[in-house]
């Protein structure tokens, strides 16, 4: 089944350590996503892909990076993680011109900062 | 700037009544509202779509409102069961790829 994979499912690291999560999806989408996601919280975007083109967030925190390497494939690197990035990151996808804007997410990476 | 409301933290309605949970909006004319289903330590999953022209949409014992005078959406779930507890996203699309979600009101039905 086509679908959106996420790894790892729960990853720990430290404070101030750097780490990084993947994404990768088998749709063939040509939009793909990083969101934040607190508890209770609304999924907050972080940055997402057209293809190649890298669309940043005005208040995404410096610290966030991303890259796409090619269309199957996305990471979202933490530079320097701190006990407020602690969260579930939400990878996800879509494609555009497709009418109907749906976006198909992943099971989530939780991330835990110790 | 663009704002969400999601009504009430928690629903609980018991099983076989209809749940109706409500997303309003502000500062903002979207073309469409998308609602999504998330379950616990899992990420949103698609349930509907409606556009701006489109007044009501139904899929199987969902049915999604739009009101765009009133910047509101009403989802509505008919003969609820335990297995539709879960909190429910609603979306505004506002730009090309870009969509805002709401906090969620979490559903629980009882037997």
């Amino acid at each position: 089944d086509a679908m959106v994979i996420q790894n790892p499912r729960y990853q720990v690291t430290q404070f101030g350590k750097p780490v990084t999560l993947s994404c990768s999806q088998t749709l063939n989408h040509n939009v793909m996503y990083w969101y934040q996601q607190k508890s209770s919280q609304a999924p907050k975007l972080l940055f997402h892909y057209y293809d190649k083109d890298f669309n940043n967030e005005a208040d995404t925190p410096d610290n966030f990076q991303s890259r796409r390497p090619n269309t199957s494939f996305c990471f979202l690197d933490i530079r320097s993680p701190g006990l407020g990035d602690a969260a579930m990151y939400l990878c996800a996808t879509s494609a555009r011109g497709a009418g109907s804007g749906e976006q198909f997410f992943g099971p989530g990476t939780r991330l835990t900062v110790l | 700037s663009q704002k969400i409301e999601q009504n009430s933290e928690a629903l609980n309605i018991q099983e076989g009544k209809t749940a109706t949970l409500t997303c309003n909006y502000t500062n903002y004319s979207p073309a469409y509202l998308q609602w999504y289903r998330q379950d616990p330590g899992r990420g949103p999953v698609f349930l509907l779509l409606i556009r701006e022209n489109e007044k009501e949409k139904r899929k199987e014992r969902l049915k999604v409102t739009f009101d765009t005078t009133l910047k509101q959406s009403l989802f509505h779930i008919t003969a609820s069961q335990p297995a539709d507890s879960a909190t429910y996203l609603c979306a505004l699309d506002i730009d090309t790829d870009k969509l805002i979600f709401g906090t969620g009101t979490r559903l629980q039905v009882f037997p």
